[in-house]
């Protein structure tokens, strides 16, 4: 039974570029959360996809935008990478987005130059 | 939005001792609290959940209770293993809300259990 998985585990940007991090949900799930882990901090919510919408948003600029695929993966896209992007971007999933709970991947460690 | 404080920021134990971390919410609406353990290099593990119809709930050596009056819940573990070592965070959420998804999540704690 396939977890989440993410890719890449690594990823390294300049100050300006745009980068995507692709998951995919564990066997089962169809629904796909987003988070922004910064070093020595708790995850924070970005978005979460559901039926190829989102649903759902934190406090989190336009340069963040997500799509979900019918196979139920998701993309997470950003735009004009700053210096404080840097992080943890973790995935998590669900069965449906109402109240069954989270599973989270090992995340794409993203560094900014 | 919801606030979740969480303490203390790191705990050093004895292996076989027991170990609580205890957490705070602010918004009156959360009604799912999850706690996930998160090893080096790794995302974060569920390792156990509560809803707030429920005051108690164990696994094995791993308990958690919720006090929604006092906004409180708590992670015990008993009988702490050199494993059991790794940041734990605590989570807040409205299960069959609108606004479920968005799990809002402490600061974590550094558990260390000294062998």
């Amino acid at each position: 039974d396939a977890g989440v998985t993410q890719s890449p585990t690594h990823l390294i940007k300049t100050r300006g570029q745009q980068v995507t991090l692709r998951c995919s949900p564990k066997s089962g799930h169809d629904t796909v959360s987003w988070y922004q882990q910064a070093l020595g901090q708790g995850p924070q919510f970005i978005f979460q996809y559901y039926e190829e919408e989102e649903r759902q948003r934190g406090n989190f600029p336009d340069r963040f935008s997500g799509h979900q695929f019918p196979n139920y993966s998701s993309e997470l896209n950003v735009n004009a990478l700053l210096l404080g992007d840097s992080a943890l971007y973790l995935c998590a999933s669900s069965l449906g987005w109402f109240d069954q709970p989270q599973h989270f991947g090992d995340g794409t460690r993203l560094s900014i130059l | 939005g919801e606030n979740v404080e969480q303490h203390p920021s790191t705990l050093s134990v004895q292996e076989g001792d027991s170990a609580v971390i205890k957490c705070t919410y602010s918004d009156s609406a959360s009604n799912y609290f999850p706690w996930y353990k998160q090893e080096l290099g790794k995302g974060p593990q569920l390792i156990i959940d509560i809803r707030s119809n429920v005051g108690e709930k164990k696994d094995q050596r791993i308990a958690v209770t919720l006090n929604k009056t006092a906004k409180h819940f708590s992670l015990h573990i008993t009988e702490t293993q050199p494993e059991d070592s790794a940041v734990y965070f605590c989570a807040a959420g409205n299960a069959g809300g609108t606004s479920y998804g968005k799990l809002t999540f402490g600061q974590g704690t550094i558990l260390t259990v000294h062998p």
